[in-house]
């Protein structure tokens, strides 16, 4: 009964192609969120959802593209993938208000060879 | 300056011992204070909500410093599972969710 899931766990790949990373939560809860974690471990958030509406998108660039077909699951998708792009991404839920603890998901480590 | 700042270690510390560190925030409208943990190659996972008051959760202790905008944790008798990275986290403060710190890494030695 995993709560936030997230596929793949990893994912390696060539520069120029484009992947999505998905993620669902059976918590009920109302915001999703998707944070990167880079090689010096620096946690930093790049977007999130509230009942499928985007409320906060940091400066990422725009080949990166969150999609939130319900409250349950947010995906990402990210064209013509760089190397600068290889990290940790992390998917994470809460309920209520910005500022309520997060629950993470196991986390997709992507490689960009 | 960082918005949430913290000591990045390693603090390499006897098991059984007390260890102790703080985190500083910048953003004084800030409203939620937490701690978690992230073992190796794992997500981070709460470890407690950090009070006013101040808060005590069995060997961890928590407590919130507004007027200097620090956040404390202490792990009393430290125990080898302990070791892991403990990052600090503050919210509420905007739209912005929480930020995150870049952690502070724990090293529990036999």
């Amino acid at each position: 009964d995993t709560a936030v899931s997230q596929t793949p766990k990893y994912l390696v790949t060539q520069m120029g192609n484009d992947k999505s990373i998905k993620c669902e939560q059976n918590l009920g809860h109302d915001t999703m969120y998707w944070y990167k974690q880079d090689s010096k471990k620096f946690l930093k958030i790049m977007f999130s959802y509230n009942n499928k509406e985007l409320i906060i998108n940091e400066t990422v660039p725009n080949r990166f593209s969150p999609k939130s077909p319900d409250k349950a699951h947010l995906n990402l998708h990210i064209n013509s993938l760089e190397l600068g792009d290889s990290a940790v991404y992390f998917c994470a839920s809460s309920q209520g208000k910005m500022g309520s603890p997060l629950h993470f998901g196991n986390g997709t480590r992507l490689t960009v060879t | 300056r960082k918005e949430v700042e913290q000591d990045p270690g390693p603090f390499n510390v006897p098991e059984g011992a007390t260890v102790a560190f703080n985190c500083t925030y910048s953003n004084s409208a800030s409203q939620s204070f937490f701690w978690y943990r992230q073992d190796c190659r794992k997500e981070p996972k709460l470890l407690m909500s950090v009070y006013s008051s101040g808060n005590e959760d069995g060997r961890f202790t928590a407590q919130l410093n507004r007027a200097s905008q620090y956040i404390s944790l202490l792990i009393r008798d430290s125990k080898l599972s302990d070791s892991a990275t403990y990052l600090c986290v503050v919210g509420g403060g905007g739209a912005d969710g929480l930020t995150f710190g870049k952690g502070t890494h724990l090293i529990i030695q036999p």
